[in-house]
């Protein structure tokens, strides 16, 4: 499978600190995404990094790419009580049509007020 | 906006019988896709299109059928639910195929006794 694999599956910290998700995939890959998932609802999209690219920024969120690793990371600073959701990473792959995705399991992220 | 409208919101069905989960995007893009969500697993591709009339098989086809007759639709069929159907369905779309981010629908809850 060419799926992703997030790390940790759960993570507890408190409001105010950084929450640090990691997501491992096992063939080349065209950009990898990171998306958002609150309790009940749709996946949001946050975040593109591009398959030449190291990393980038985007407000609070930090994302770096290492392709010769096959990993990437996603960095939250000064966590909110509201960033508590599900968080997943998907890597866009080429295939007979053009590209697809393929999503991770997912990383649950609870910030403690 | 309405983005991504799936309906139903939540649907039981019984062993055997046959529903369409119905999923309408009025952003004008080419790419759509069905995945289901469970426990653990993350998401799985079921069918996607890449524009009218152009489907394919995903990850995990079996059990489910698409059309892709306008640019705005694209219904999933389940043509005779089983047990291990029971999930959440989401519907996502996407400029191009899949060279952006994904716009995904809230979700369809769907379980079979």
């Amino acid at each position: 499978s060419q799926q992703g694999e997030e790390d940790p599956q759960a993570l507890s910290i408190q409001e105010g600190e950084n929450a640090t998700m990691n997501c491992s995939y096992k063939t080349s890959i065209n950009n990898l995404q990171w998306y958002r998932q609150n309790s009940g609802r749709g996946l949001v999209h946050l975040i593109l990094i591009r398959s030449n690219e190291r990393e980038k920024h985007s407000g609070r969120l930090r994302v770096t790419l290492d392709t010769s690793k096959k990993s990437s990371s996603l960095l939250i600073t000064a966590s909110r009580a509201a960033d508590t959701a599900s968080y997943f990473c998907a890597t866009v792959h080429r295939d007979n049509y053009g590209q697809n995705f393929v999503f991770g399991p997912g990383t649950r992220l609870s910030v403690l007020p | 906006n309405a983005g991504v409208t799936q309906t139903p919101k939540f649907q039981v069905l019984k062993t055997g019988q046959s529903m369409t989960l119905q999923c309408a995007q009025d952003m004008n893009h080419e790419y759509m896709s069905w995945y289901r969500q469970d426990p653990g697993m993350g998401l799985r591709l079921i069918h996607y299109s890449v524009g009218a009339g152009i489907t394919d098989q995903g990850e995990v086809p079996n059990g489910y059928n698409v059309s892709r007759s306008t640019t705005e639709d694209f219904p999933l069929r389940l043509l005779s639910a089983a047990p291990s159907q029971t999930s959440v369905y989401f519907c996502a779309s996407s400029w191009g195929a899949g060279t952006g981010e994904l716009f995904f629908g809230e979700g369809s809850r769907l379980t079979v006794l």
